[in-house]
This record gives structure tokens, C-alpha cells and sequence, in this order.
């Protein structure tokens, strides 16, 4: 069984620049959901896809886009990045309907903007 | 909308019990899940609750009271490993389906010899 990578790991970029983050999800999973941890926070829920279309969506704006493709691997975009997007960005996955068996999180991608 | 409080930090002794509180609002509710996550590393699952009473699993339990929207994780035997942050977090009533998870600020453990 495998588990979600992401990539890149680290990544540094200028404000005003965009990003694409990229997960690859658990063998067997139908759905991703992006988060983004600030330093010292909880994960903070960005949107959510389920057979590649977005079902869910939090607090963020426009400019953080996504998609999940057929193989359920996922992309993260930013557009216009600002200092404050400077975090943690999670990629989970999961199984429709089994919730109580958990998201499995990647270890992350570090954004620092500049 | 949904909120979550569980304590800023916590620190127990190597080999003692420790209990992390969480208390939720939320407009539904679909379970109360707990989530360990150590420096630098993934949020890894623990447990979830979807009725009230007490779930164990090795060292670690985790209690739902429904009523009171409150619930609580158990460390036991704690160990040095046990370091780490744990979130609790309620799923969403927004969406059918899979809903998607919404998290407490999280709890900092310290454990000390």
C-alpha cells in the first residue's frame, strides 16, 4: 500500500509569482483535500475533490485553484502569491464513505514566499 | 460554522497518563476524530469517534460525548516519542458525502523524563 507524496518539498517563490503543488494519493482512494498549516496552527481546510470535481471548499480565495485527475493524483495552484501564503501545504486522501478509517497526509510541501 | 478548543500545550511525565480535552461546535456532526503530528511530519491518524463512549486502541483511547459536544484523547505509559501536537477535528456537515475535516488549533505535548 502506498502513501501520498508530494512534491516539491520546499519550495521558495517571489510574491506575485504562481505555484503548482502536486499529490499523488493512496492506492485506493477517490478523494484529496488540500490544507494549509501555518507555523504553529492546525491544518486549515483549502477545498476537497471527489471524482474530479471540487466538492467542498473553505475560506480561500479564488486565486487557490485545483484539480484531481483520473488516477486521483491532484495539483495545488496559487495564483498572485503573497507573503501570508507562506506555509505548510497537506495533501490528503481518502475513501468515500470510510471515514472512520482517517485521512492519510503527506508530509507536505513548504511554501515560503518572498 | 464549526469551532474547535483543545489546551495550547500540555506537558506529562515519562510513563504517566495524560488527557487532551476538545470541546466542538459544529451545525452537525459526523464524528470526532484525533490526528498526531510531530515536527516537521505528516499529520498521522489516531482514532475517531463516531458515538459516545470510550475507543482503545494500545496505548492510546479516545472518549465522544455527544451531548456535551465533548471529547478527549488518553495517553498512557507516556513515552518520549509521544512528543508531539494532537489535533482534534469534526467533519463537516457543508457537503454530502465525504465530507471534508475541519481542525482544532491543535495541543502541544511535552513529555519529560
Amino acid at each position: 500500500e502506498t502513501g501520498v507524496t508530494q512534491s516539491p518539498t520546499h519550495l521558495i517563490k517571489t510574491r506575485g509569482q504562481q505555484v503548482t503543488l502536486r499529490c499523488s494519493s493512496q492506492s485506493g482512494h477517490n478523494t484529496v483535500s488540500w490544507y494549509q498549516q501555518a507555523l504553529g496552527q492546525g491544518p486549515q481546510f483549502i477545498f476537497q475533490y471527489y471524482r474530479e470535481e471540487e466538492n467542498g471548499r473553505g475560506n480561500f480565495p479564488p486565486r487557490f485553484s485545483g484539480l484531481q485527475f483520473p488516477n486521483y493524483s491532484s495539483e495545488l495552484n496559487v495564483n498572485a502569491l503573497e507573503l501570508d501564503d507562506s506555509a505548510l501545504y497537506l495533501c490528503a486522501s481518502s475513501l468515500a464513505g470510510r471515514e472512520g478509517h482517517g485521512y492519510t497526509f503527506g508530509s507536505g510541501t513548504r511554501l515560503t514566499v518572498v | 460554522g464549526q469551532s474547535l478548543e483543545q489546551p495550547s500545550e500540555v506537558t506529562a511525565v515519562e510513563g504517566a497518563i495524560v488527557q487532551i480535552n476538545c470541546t466542538y461546535q459544529t451545525s452537525g456532526f459526523y464524528g470526532l476524530s484525533w490526528y498526531q503530528q510531530h515536527d516537521g511530519g505528516a499529520p498521522t491518524f489516531l482514532s475517531y469517534n463516531a458515538l459516545d463512549g470510550l475507543e482503545e486502541t494500545g496505548r492510546f483511547s479516545s472518549f465522544l460525548s455527544r451531548s456535551d459536544s465533548y471529547g478527549y484523547l488518553l495517553l498512557q505509559e507516556l513515552q518520549m516519542k509521544d512528543s508531539a501536537s494532537y489535533f482534534c477535528a469534526v467533519r463537516d456537515q457543508a457537503n454530502s458525502g465525504n465530507t471534508p475535516l475541519v481542525f482544532g488549533k491543535g495541543t502541544r505535548l511535552s513529555v519529560i523524563a
